[in-house]
């Protein structure tokens, strides 16, 4: 099975600070694109960025940026300036034909 | 916005009860999901349809069935309910078929307790 791998279970961050988030990826296709979706203790998970594995150039969304590693198979999420709103899981996800294999998640904690 | 709605957030059920969980996508999207999510296993697929009255199984179908008649609805069966299905289920959709580009957009969550 292709793996999807976030080997943090837990993050602590303080207010306004930067964090990143990682996660590593098997895969064997030439083209895949990479999600990374939040879920906050109400359960929805929320879409906040996606990576191409063509794409050029790190994909970014407002405080959230990726930091793509295609070589190293790795799509790091970066927050910047942490919020208190930001504490939720975090899963990355990969895309196969039509499915999405996720991670096992990290719970990240702001702190004020 | 897209919207994915599901019956109910909460529900509980007995042992060996038939299950019915629905979904409901209002963006005319082509492909609708089932996942079931567990403390530290992340979110595993149960099933998904890529169109009407079509359905492919996921990683883990087992004790599980679905039914897609309109585009719009997908409805997950737990034909007799299990101590071991006591899970968070999250219901899925995304625009079309194919592409490894396509987002998918999930409803809330159903969490399930079978006593």
């Amino acid at each position: 099975a292709q793996k999807i791998t976030q080997t943090q279970p837990g993050m602590f961050v303080q207010e306004k600070e930067a964090v990143t988030l990682d996660c590593t990826y098997d895969t064997s296709d030439p083209s895949y694109g990479l999600f990374w979706y939040k879920q906050p203790s109400s359960g929805e998970m929320i879409f906040l960025i996606y990576q191409g594995s063509y794409d050029q150039q790190n994909a970014t969304e407002g405080r959230y940026s990726l930091n793509f590693q295609k070589a190293r198979k790795s799509a790091n999420l970066v927050i910047s300036a942490s919020q208190l709103g930001d504490s939720a899981m975090y899963f990355c996800a990969r895309a196969g034909y039509s499915t999405l294999t996720f991670g096992k998640g990290t719970m990240l904690l702001v702190s004020p | 916005d897209v919207k994915v709605t599901q019956s109910s957030r909460y529900l509980v059920k007995r042992t060996g009860e038939k299950v019915f969980l629905e979904c409901v996508q209002d963006m005319d999207h082509e492909n609708m999901f089932w996942y079931r999510q567990d403390p530290g296993l992340g979110l595993r697929l149960i099933y998904f349809s890529y169109d009407v009255k079509m359905k492919e199984k996921g990683d883990i179908p087992e004790g599980y069935s679905v039914s897609r008649e309109k585009k719009e609805r997908f409805s997950l069966i737990l034909e007799s309910a299990s101590t071991n299905q006591t899970s968070m289920y999250l219901c899925a959709s995304s625009l079309r078929s194919g592409g490894v580009q396509e987002t998918q957009y999930f409803g809330p969550g159903t969490r399930l307790l079978v006593l």
